[in-house]
């Protein structure tokens, strides 16, 4: 069973509105969790980190929000623009494991005129 | 500006040939990963190397070896292609953890198609 679930699976919003993304998880001991952008065709580009002191932190018109007691994360965009419409994957580290992370299976997000 | 390039944007393979994936990255990352993704699975783990010559199997190994003899660079084979090995595959490199802040910088990806 995936340790990193998101949610919606997918979202059609219109420009210029904001959308909030979610990632729960159930990965054990949490050291990090990061949010990956992934563009159509291309690879992952980190957009945030958080760690487990952080409740918040921002990236433009992105934020991201962590409550490590219920093990779960949120991708808040605003003012949404055409350019993100993308692919966003919440990612963590493996539990006992080496340098490795587990991905969630990401929320693809497309903005309309 | 960082960059881990990859040799293909896409591929198409037959069904039986051996297929060499190439991935360089020009940031000194002592850390490289090959990546497989599939709609509604996300990204999984085939190799990643730590090291020179060092190599650990990820979460699906079958069908793949992989090969890093400098540091900067990091192949992924296909001994035999099969269909089911039809996918993006997407090489990615990174500092070893703990003085990481960055995260993992990936290539742009290799959709590879067999036939």
């Amino acid at each position: 069973k995936n340790q990193v679930e998101q949610s919606p699976q997918s979202l059609i919003i219109l420009e210029g509105k904001n959308c909030t993304l979610q990632c729960n998880y159930t990965v054990s001991p949490f050291s990090n969790l990061r949010w990956y952008k992934q563009d159509t065709g291309r690879g992952p580009v980190s957009l945030t980190i958080m760690t487990f002191s952080e409740n918040t932190k921002s990236n433009g018109r992105y934020t991201a929000t962590l409550d490590a007691d219920t093990k779960q994360s949120s991708l808040h965009i605003t003012a949404s623009q055409l350019s993100d419409s993308a692919s966003y994957i919440c990612v963590l580290p493996y539990s006992g494991g080496y340098q490795k992370v587990t991905f969630g299976t990401g929320t693809k997000l497309q903005v309309i005129p | 500006d960082v960059k881990v390039t990859q040799s293909s944007r896409y591929l198409v393979k037959r069904t039986g040939e051996k297929v060499f994936l190439e991935c360089v990255q020009d940031m000194d990352h002592e850390n490289m990963f090959w990546y497989r993704q599939d709609p509604g699975l996300g990204l999984r783990l085939i190799y990643f190397s730590y090291d020179v010559k060092m190599k650990e199997k990820g979460d699906i190994p079958e069908g793949y070896s992989v090969s890093r003899e400098k540091k900067e660079r990091f192949s992924l084979i296909l001994e035999s292609a099969s269909t089911n090995q039809t996918s993006m595959y997407l090489c990615a490199s990174s500092v070893r953890q703990g003085a990481d802040r960055s995260g993992a910088f990936f290539g742009q990806g290799t959709r590879l198609t067999v036939v």
